[in-house]
């Protein structure tokens, strides 16, 4: 079963506008990360937020974490075309498993 | 420096072949571990490693073998591959003990079974 599970599942916006997609996740966690992935090549680390953090940014990403509802949110502001590319969320359980969903499928039109 | 690399990125079995997809890394990472990637499901845990000589099974171990007999190396050997096997395989490390497994992708080995 998957730990973490991202919505929405698609998500089309044009260049310019803000791109929200959430995770869920199931159990206690010690950190959360997101991970990028352009089609057809590996996953690239995105940011990560240890469970004593609510917010952390890096340039235009935002990421947010409610451990009170076992959920967090990334944040892209003003989307370019180049952020097209699936967005996964992450957790670490067993202390060192990571666990992903199943991601969220953003598109950015030019 | 390279980062992780695997090889093949492609390649097409039939079924009941075997098979060793080849992973390594540069960057001196005691945790490597493996991937799978199917449609809508996101990346599973095939296996894992802290360190030369230690593997553990992630959530689907089964079909599948994995070694770690250097720091550099873990390959993953496919022993009799089924069509359900059909997927993307992504190998990963991490530098163990830095408080977070952050992890490092290869660009992936695309495996077929007929």
């Amino acid at each position: 079963s998957q730990q973490g599970e991202e919505d929405p599942q698609a998500l089309s916006i044009q260049e310019g506008e803000n791109a929200t997609m959430n995770c869920s996740y199931k159990t206690s966690i010690n950190n959360l990360q997101w991970y990028r992935q352009n089609s057809g090549r590996g996953l690239v680390h995105l940011i990560l937020i240890r469970s004593n953090e609510r917010e952390k940014h890096s340039g235009r990403l935002r990421v947010t974490l409610d451990t009170s509802k076992k959920s967090s949110s990334l944040l892209i502001t003003a989307s370019r075309a180049a952020d097209t590319a699936s967005y996964f969320c992450a957790t670490e359980i067993d202390g060192n498993k990571l666990v992903f969903g199943a991601g969220t499928i953003l598109r950015v039109k030019s | 420096n390279a980062g992780v690399t695997q090889t093949p990125k492609f390649q097409v079995l039939k079924t009941g072949q075997s098979m060793t997809l080849q992973c390594a890394q540069d960057m001196n990472h005691e945790y490597m571990s493996w991937y799978r990637q199917d449609p809508g499901m996101g990346l599973r845990l095939i296996h894992y490693s802290v360190g030369a000589g230690i593997t553990d099974q992630g959530e689907v171990p089964n079909g599948y073998n994995v070694s770690r007999s250097t720091t550099e190396d873990f390959p993953l050997r496919l022993l009799s591959a089924a069509p359900s096997q059909t997927s993307v395989y992504f190998c990963a490390s991490s530098p163990w003990g830095s408080g977070a497994n952050v992890l490092t992708f290869g660009a992936g080995s695309r495996l077929t079974v007929l």
